[in-house]
């Protein structure tokens, strides 16, 4: 199975922050690369698709990069509504493999 | 509205089944492939299973295969998960979700657009 390591696992930054969350794979999965926004009680939200595309409604300050084994999700400027807890997932081949998660806390 | 209505989940002794459902509108249920994946208090998100548009083929977590069971009513346009040999560590909070467009379910690429509510399995004596 491919492995998926986020770094940090928890950050802390405030509102207007700029913040970067790196994801790796265990081997190469091209572009084939998710990012979402989990909140307690709430359903995972998909931010970003294919490593750099960005879903329908979700605002220009969210961001992605990378291919191969190495991933970057950026927030331009933090807002309120932004802190939770993001994940990335290898969307590359069966089993799919999340990252463990990266909490961002408000300082 | 897209709506995934999901229901079942209950508390259930080790080794109990149950049926998880998700019941969707508002969009082409049978054009879309489907997905579980669930979230143990505490913990992450991890992928449990998923189906094709057409039913087969099926694939499974290594910790689910042989005791989960996906399936899919194309006509009720409802989603199923049937959980049977229930042990303590499938206590999590179970999502269904469907495949985004530009997904290939055939060649394995996926990601999930659009979410269900979640149904809570507690597997407890």
């Amino acid at each position: 199975d491919i492995q998926m390591t986020q770094s940090p696992s928890s950050v802390s930054a405030s509102v207007g922050d700029r913040v970067t969350i790196t994801c790796r794979a265990s081997q190469d999965i091209n572009n084939w690369l998710a990012w979402y926004q989990k909140k307690p009680g709430q359903a995972p939200k998909l931010l970003i698709f294919a490593a750099s595309s960005l879903e329908s409604e979700i605002p220009a300050r969210f961001s992605g990069s990378g291919s191969g084994t190495d991933f970057t999700l950026i927030i331009s400027s933090l807002q309120p509504e932004d802190f939770a807890t993001y994940y990335c997932q290898q969307a590359k081949i069966f089993p799919y493999t999340f990252g463990q998660g990266t909490k961002l806390e408000i300082k | 509205d897209v709506q995934l209505l999901q229901s079942g989940g209950d508390v259930v002794p080790p080794g109990g089944s149950l049926r998880l459902s998700c019941e969707v509108s508002g969009f082409t249920f049978s054009s879309h492939a489907m997905t579980w994946v669930r979230q143990a208090p505490g913990k992450g998100l991890e992928w449990v299973s998923a189906i094709s548009a057409r039913g087969i083929p099926t694939y499974y977590a290594d910790s689910v295969r042989g005791r989960f069971t996906i399936s899919r009513d194309n006509f009720k346009n409802t989603l199923y998960l049937q959980l049977n040999s229930l042990r303590d560590e499938d206590t999590a909070v179970y999502y269904c979700a469907s495949y985004a467009s530009g997904s290939r379910f055939s060649g394995g690429i996926g990601w999930f657009d659009r979410w269900g509510q979640g149904t809570m399995v507690t597997v407890s004596s």
